[in-house]
């Protein structure tokens, strides 16, 4: 059975810093490329981050690039998200989630056919 | 970046009948990279269609995709109860990955 599940979310100051983890069993975790999907309270579903399979590429969202690291280590099957330099709107929860391998495997042009139940970030004083 | 638009914001229906719903992009995009997500309260997304027509696994016959170019159609043919949620399309075929907004079906 897939399951992911992130963790290492809180209540954090802004300008502060955070790292996602999302650990990964139930499939082969290298042959897929892996996001993390944010969405505000309330509100809808924003990208915020990629990488493929083999962790030689990476992707981000305007809104986070320069504040965040997306890695992997395959070795333990978990994927991270460190963000710098939080900000309120970066106020979410923040779900992992897996890019099927419809168009190649470890490819991060897939949907995303499994998430993870997600992980709060609140941004606040 | 593709900026995906759907409509109708809200759609109100009952039981038995038919839901469309709509997701338009900005530009033309290849259907290749076109998805439909379900998301209920308090739960994770739920993938519906990709490929702008091809069910995912264990995904019931009731849902479907259409669409080409800038315009793409999720059909539910004949709602059940549990059907009533939020749905989004996405474009994951650039980076980076976009949503629409979101159409949420409500119960009449």
């Amino acid at each position: 059975e897939v399951q992911l599940l992130e963790s290492g979310g809180g209540l954090v100051q802004p300008g502060g810093s955070l790292r996602l983890s999302c650990a990964a069993s139930g499939f082969s975790f290298s042959s897929y490329a892996m996001s993390w999907v944010r969405q505000a309270p309330g509100k809808g579903l924003e990208w915020v981050s990629g990488i493929s399979g083999n962790g030689g590429s990476t992707y981000y969202a305007d809104s986070v690039k320069g504040r965040c690291t997306i890695s992997r280590d395959n070795s333990k099957n978990t994927v991270y998200l460190q963000v710098n330099s939080l900000r309120a709107e970066d106020t979410a929860v923040y779900y992992c989630a897996r890019a099927a391998v419809v168009y190649g495997s470890g490819n991060f042009y897939n949907p995303f056919d499994y998430w993870g139940q997600g992980t709060l970030v609140t941004v606040s004083s | 970046e593709i900026v995906l638009t759907q409509s109708p914001g809200t759609l109100s229906l009952s039981p038995g009948e038919r839901a469309t719903l709509s997701c338009r992009a900005s530009q033309s995009v290849s259907s290749r990279y076109l998805a439909w997500s379900q998301q209920k309260p308090g739960q994770a997304p739920r993938l519906l269609i990709h490929g702008a027509s091809s069910r995912a696994t264990g995904i019931p016959d009731r849902f479907s995709g259409s669409g080409s170019g800038t315009d793409f159609t999720l059909t539910i043919s004949r709602l059940e109860p549990e059907d009533f949620a939020v749905y989004y399309c996405q474009h994951y075929g650039n980076s980076p990955h976009t949503f629409g907004q979101g159409t949420k079906l409500e119960i009449k």
